[in-house]
């Protein structure tokens, strides 16, 4: 069975702060890789996906995430984050082989200050 | 706009109450999808369904029905509501099951339906 955890529950950063939001998943096999966010009172929405090749994705908004496979990690990065960025953020795993069906982190609630 | 509708936006229910929720989605995908979202859980599955005529539970499953009732929507029936059912739930949708040469592509969402069961 695939599994997804994230580190970080609660964020809290100023404007212009570096963002990252760690990702670990287990899996025994190829994997596809999404962060999801939602913003308040929104759905999901896909921030960035890996399926193969390049291990650094780049998404919407500035944002990037590493697929790093000998940690099982794919953490979310922005240079500089925004109030806008205020939401809440899910990591989510699909094992290559199994089906169309996601497994998502608990997700991060970040907080960003004016 | 296009993508994925879901009713109602908001509910209350009374403990042993039945309700169904319903979805619908106007971009010919094969795959649905319930979830529901609690706070510190992320978005657990409930019930999917690959593709029209197709039904299989997910990770939650008990105190649910799901109907497919054609390609377009897929309903979520509580026989019973419980206090426990008290969440946010999700209908997702996407193309393809298993066409790992398409890249299974992601899940769309729909807004949510807030239930609240007393």
């Amino acid at each position: 069975a695939q599994s997804v955890s994230q580190h970080n529950h609660h964020v809290i950063l100023s404007e212009a702060a570096s963002l990252e939001l760690g990702c670990n998943y287990s899996y025994g096999g190829t994997v596809n890789l999404f962060w999801y966010v939602q913003y308040p009172g929104q759905h999901l929405q896909l921030l960035l996906k890996y399926f193969s090749g390049d291990p650094l994705v780049k998404g919407i908004k500035g944002f990037e995430a590493e697929f790093i496979k000998s940690k099982f990690s794919f953490n979310l990065r922005k240079p500089s984050v925004q109030w806008s960025d205020t939401a809440e953020y899910f990591c989510a795993v699909k094992g290559v082989n199994a089906g169309n069906m996601l497994t998502f982190g608990g997700g991060t609630r970040l907080m960003v200050k004016p | 706009n296009a993508g994925v509708t879901q009713t109602p936006k908001f509910q209350v229910l009374k403990t042993g109450q039945s309700m169904t929720l319903q979805c619908a989605q106007d971009m010919n995908h094969n795959s649905m999808y319930w979830y529901r979202q609690d706070p510190g859980m992320g978005l657990r599955l409930i019930y999917y369904s690959a593709s029209e005529g197709t039904t299989d539970k997910g990770e939650v499953p008990n105190g649910y029905n799901v109907s497919r009732l054609n390609k377009r929507e897929f309903s979520l029936r509580l026989e019973s509501a419980a206090p426990s059912q008290t969440s946010v739930y999700f209908c997702a949708s996407s193309t393809l099951w298993g066409q790992l040469s398409l890249g299974n592509q992601p899940q769309h969402f729909g807004d949510g339906t807030r239930l609240s069961i007393l």
